[in-house]
């Protein structure tokens, strides 16, 4: 089945406490994102990333990181989280780099409902 | 830059009731319009895409859209609303040149009653 995975699911942590979420997907997909979502904002992007090797900001990056090692791996690390990082984040997907192409749609994953305290 | 405007943060209708949800995008060119859908613990699902042609477009479940260029709008409409689509509903935009990147409304969340 195709799909995104984000793991885990939910996380609680504390400030300052280093954290990986990871995402991957099966679908051989060029394009990975992450995404915030918050309350009345929508989703924001934090950082994309068009390729192996190829990654770069999106909206709202700060206080995170990102790295495209492998093709199916796009992990989201916050290296010092703190209270304003609480939030459901979203990895996406899709399968080309440009969107002029009508099968270049995104597909999310389930979310990861993170709070920092 | 882009954006999207969903004027309804929330929106109360009876099971069989006509839905209208409201999507305003800003864009210089035609855009790429999409409408997603987030049931109560899920990620994002998608409704519905238009990239060109057919300004009315048909998604899955029931639902439809029209691209109104005059308008700037992409306005998502059910006929018929079932209990089962009480969700979340975003609408996003895309454009072309800046690597797939979509740009998402603030959302409106669909309560059904019975």
């Amino acid at each position: 089945e195709a799909q995104v995975t984000q793991n885990p699911r939910y996380l609680i942590t504390v400030t300052g406490k280093k954290l990986t979420v990871t995402c991957s997907q099966n679908m051989n997909h060029e394009y990975m994102s992450w995404y915030r979502q918050d309350p009345g904002l929508g989703l924001r992007q934090i950082y994309y990333s068009m390729n192996v090797e190829v990654t770069d900001k999106g909206d709202v990056p700060e206080g995170y990181k990102v790295s495209r090692k492998e093709k199916r791996n796009f992990p989201l690390i916050l290296e010092s989280p703190s209270p304003n990082q609480t939030s459901l984040y979203f990895c996406a997907s899709s399968p080309t780099t440009g969107m002029a192409h009508e099968k270049n749609i995104q597909y999310f994953g389930a979310g990861t409902r993170l709070s920092v305290l | 830059a882009q954006s999207v405007t969903q004027p309804d943060i929330h929106i109360t209708v009876s099971e069989g009731a006509s839905l209208e949800l409201r999507c305003n995008y800003s864009y210089g060119a035609t855009p790429y319009l999409f409408w997603y859908v987030q049931s109560p613990g899920q990620g994002l699902q998608l409704l519905l895409k238009y990239f060109s042609g057919d300004t009315l477009v048909q998604g899955i479940k029931g639902f439809e859209a029209e691209f109104k260029r005059s308008q700037s709008s992409f306005n998502l409409r059910k006929p018929s609303v079932h209990w089962s689509d009480a969700a979340e509903y975003f609408c996003a935009v895309g454009v072309t040149g800046t690597a797939s990147k979509l740009t998402f409304g603030t959302g409106t969340r669909l309560q059904v009653t019975l």
